[in-house]
C-alpha cells in the first residue's frame, strides 16, 4: 500500500525567505507524486506532478520539487515566498497496485504562514 | 468557463434532512471523483466513476449515493444526514482511469454544514 507524510503541520517563514515544505511517501511501485495548494475557501489547485521524467519538477508561481527516490522524498520549495503563498499544501501519491484501477492518497496538509 | 464546477458552494440542514450536491466537468475528462475534507483538512477518496461506471467506492455509509447521468457530470446524494457528515466535499476529475499520471482537477469545494 502506498502512503504519504507530510512531515511538518505548519511551517511560518518571513517574505522573502526560501520554503521548504518536506513530504516522504512509500510506494510498492514506480509513483507519481503530486503536489496542490488550497488558499483559505478556494478550491485545490495543481502545483506541480512528478511522473517518472525529470526528478526536478518545475511548477507553477515559482514552486519546485525533486523527486529522491533513495530517499523517498519529494520535497516542495520556494527559493523566497511571497505573502500570496500562505495557504495549506497536500502533497499526493498516485496509488497503482499493478493494474489499471488507482487512487489519489493525500497527505495530512502543511499549513504556511508568511509574516511580513 | 469554470473547468469543474460544484453546487452549491456552501450547504446549511438540518440532522435528518436529504440533499444533494452536483458537480459537473466541461474537461472532456472520463474519469470523476467525490473526496471528504474534514476539520483536519484531511482529504479521503469516497467514489469515483470512468465513463458513468462506479470504480472506486471506499467504506462510506450507505446513506452516500453517488449518481452520474453521463461522463461530465456526478452528483451525490446524502440521506439522513448526520453532524458528522459536516465537512467540505470536493469534485474532481482526471484524464483517463484513476491514479494514472495524471493530475487531478477539483472543483471549489461544497461546505457542508448539519445542525
Amino acid at each position: 500500500a502506498q502512503s504519504v507524510t507530510q512531515l511538518d503541520s505548519h511551517v511560518s517563514v518571513s517574505e522573502g525567505t526560501p520554503v521548504l515544505l518536506r513530504c516522504n511517501y512509500s510506494s510498492s511501485y514506480s509513483p507519481s507524486l503530486f503536489w496542490y495548494v488550497q488558499h483559505p475557501n478556494k478550491g485545490l489547485q495543481l502545483l506541480l506532478k512528478y511522473t517518472s521524467a525529470a526528478t526536478l519538477v518545475k511548477g507553477i508561481n515559482g514552486f519546485e520539487a525533486e523527486f529522491k527516490k533513495s530517499e523517498t522524498s519529494f520535497h516542495l520549495t520556494k527559493p523566497s515566498a511571497h505573502m500570496s503563498d500562505a495557504a495549506e499544501y497536500f502533497c499526493v501519491v498516485s496509488e497503482r497496485d499493478g493494474g489499471s484501477q488507482g487512487n489519489l492518497i493525500f497527505g495530512k496538509g502543511t499549513k504556511l504562514s508568511v509574516k511580513p | 468557463d469554470t473547468a469543474v464546477s460544484q453546487t452549491p458552494k456552501y450547504l446549511v440542514t438540518q440532522m435528518g434532512n436529504d440533499k444533494s450536491i452536483k458537480c459537473e466537468q466541461n474537461l472532456g475528462h472520463d474519469t470523476m471523483y467525490w473526496y471528504k475534507q474534514d476539520s483536519k483538512k484531511f482529504l479521503k477518496i469516497m467514489f469515483s466513476y470512468n465513463n458513468k461506471e462506479l470504480i472506486i467506492n471506499e467504506t462510506v455509509p450507505n446513506r452516500f449515493s453517488p449518481k452520474s447521468p453521463d461522463k461530465a457530470h456526478l452528483n451525490l446524494h446524502i440521506n439522513s444526514l448526520e453532524l458528522g457528515d459536516s465537512a467540505v466535499y470536493f469534485c474532481a476529475s482526471s484524464q483517463g482511469l484513476p491514479g494514472l499520471h495524471y493530475g487531478y482537477t477539483f472543483g471549489s469545494g461544497t461546505r457542508l454544514t448539519v445542525v
